[in-house]
């Protein structure tokens, strides 16, 4: 299934440095997502975005700020971040977003290593 | 605040039948998910419930109580490949998603 992509796969990196986590869809859904999953919790929804316009932002730290170029890709730019961020990262895209019964298509994430 | 809880592990047995079940406390309701996800790769999506009533999908069933605030996903004929992680979503008045923190269900032969 390659529906939505995610690159890198893996990733450490230090408190310093910055990187950026790409995702693209390939189902032609208007609605992409963020989320971060970290060991024996539930996802916890970061960002949402809707043709592109960012939707929901639900208070998470500034060193993570994501952008949405357009429909099919969606980066989430990492810098200064602490070791309490090292989680799962993972991207999803549904048809919209705004009305129920849209289920939500997931890449296979990025497992980051803050050192 | 918005809660969902479910059972933290599972263990059965191969050609058995489990019920997983959740509950859940949100501001509103516009459905209810189910996602499975093997360890190291991507929830997939399973089952999805609005109106009360069970939802049939082959060995997978999923029933629904907006009453109660309570849902189950029903497997039969277990098999191992069903050794997996079941998340239990709900859809509340903003249209975002609330998830539990998942149940392991371990399948032994």
């Amino acid at each position: 299934e390659t529906g939505v992509t995610q690159t890198p796969r893996h990733l450490v990196m230090g408190m310093t440095n910055k990187k950026s986590l790409k995702c693209e869809q390939h189902l032609g859904h208007n609605a992409m997502y963020w989320y971060k999953q970290s060991a024996k919790k539930p996802l916890e929804l970061m960002f949402v975005y809707s043709l592109e316009e960012r939707v929901e932002n639900n208070s998470v730290p500034s060193r993570f700020s994501p952008e949405c170029p357009n429909s099919s890709h969606l980066f989430l730019h990492l810098h200064t971040l602490q070791p309490e961020d090292s989680a799962l990262y993972l991207c999803a895209s549904s048809q919209g977003w705004g009305t129920s019964g849209y289920e939500q298509y997931f890449g296979p994430g990025t497992r980051l290593t803050v050192t | 605040g918005q809660n969902i809880d479910q059972p933290t592990e599972m263990t059965a047995t191969e050609g058995a039948i489990v019920q997983i079940n959740c509950t859940y406390q949100t501001s509103g309701f516009n459905g209810l998910f189910w996602y499975q996800q093997h360890a190291g790769e991507a929830p997939t999506f399973l089952s999805y419930n609005v109106l009360d009533g069970l939802e049939e999908k082959g060995r997978f069933s999923s029933f629904l109580s907006r009453s109660k605030g309570y849902s189950y996903l029903l497997l039969k004929e277990l098999q191992m490949k069903d050794s997996a992680s079941y998340l239990c979503a709900v859809m509340d008045s903003n249209y975002q998603l609330i998830w539990g923190a998942g149940t392991k269900l371990i399948i032994k032969p």
